[in-house]
């Protein structure tokens, strides 16, 4: 069936530093590629999405690119901030109508 | 600006008890979800609608029901509350849209505690 696999976390990094967050998926066709975020106490909120191969997302100083060759939708930062200490998810649309299929999460924490 | 609330942030219950998890969005989506969300499991779909009165089961629905009178709300019913329901709750919605544009917006969250 589909999935969507992500690095374990957590990820700790310091302020400044260059952030990589695989993400990698199974599915059939060729679905939607999203990157939520989920700050402490909150629910998710869409980082960022792409709806076909070679689309890159972006917001916020992040970016990811819909790579269809390698099954891939990599989330990356050039400089993260403490404020970017969250929890970031990698999700699929593996129908129409919606439903999203998670990965498992990975936990950034950005000290300063 | 875009708003999905949950009744409750946090919930205390006892293993047997019947539980209301509320859900309401102020956006007139069409689509509505319920989510658990368990750590180094992500988040795993309960149940779904499409619209009023109608439902389809996701992953994990053994154990909850659901139910939607209304397009605005969404309650999430756990029947005969167990230890293993114990999690954070995430209800969502979306626009009944085409294939790619079904960006969710979530709720805050209900952490239960079944005891």
């Amino acid at each position: 069936g589909d999935s969507v696999t992500q690095m374990e976390g957590p990820v700790t990094l310091s302020e400044e530093a260059f952030l990589t967050i695989n993400c990698t998926y199974t599915a059939t066709g060729y679905p939607s590629l999203f990157w939520y975020v989920q700050y402490p106490g909150e629910g998710l909120q869409l980082l960022l999405k792409a709806t076909k191969a070679d689309d890159k997302g972006s917001n916020k100083g992040f970016e990811a690119t819909y790579r269809k060759e390698t099954t891939s939708f990599h989330l990356e930062k050039g400089s993260v901030q403490v404020s970017d200490s969250a929890v970031y998810f990698c999700a699929l649309v593996y129908n129409q109508g919606g439903k999203l299929i998670f990965g498992q999460g990975t936990e950034l924490s950005v000290k300063p | 600006d875009v708003k999905v609330t949950q009744s409750s942030r946090y919930l205390v219950k006892r293993t047997g008890e019947k539980v209301f998890l509320e859900c309401v969005q102020d956006m007139d989506h069409e689509n509505m979800f319920w989510y658990r969300q368990d750590p180094g499991l992500g988040l795993r779909l309960i149940y779904f609608s499409y619209d009023v009165k109608m439902k389809e089961k996701g992953d994990i629905p053994e154990g909850y029901s659901v139910s939607r009178e209304k397009k605005e709300r969404f309650s999430l019913i756990l029947e005969s509350a167990s230890t293993n329901q114990t999690s954070m709750y995430l209800c969502a919605s979306s626009l009944l849209s085409a294939v790619g544009e079904e960006t969710q917006y979530f709720g805050p969250g209900t952490r239960l505690l079944v005891l």
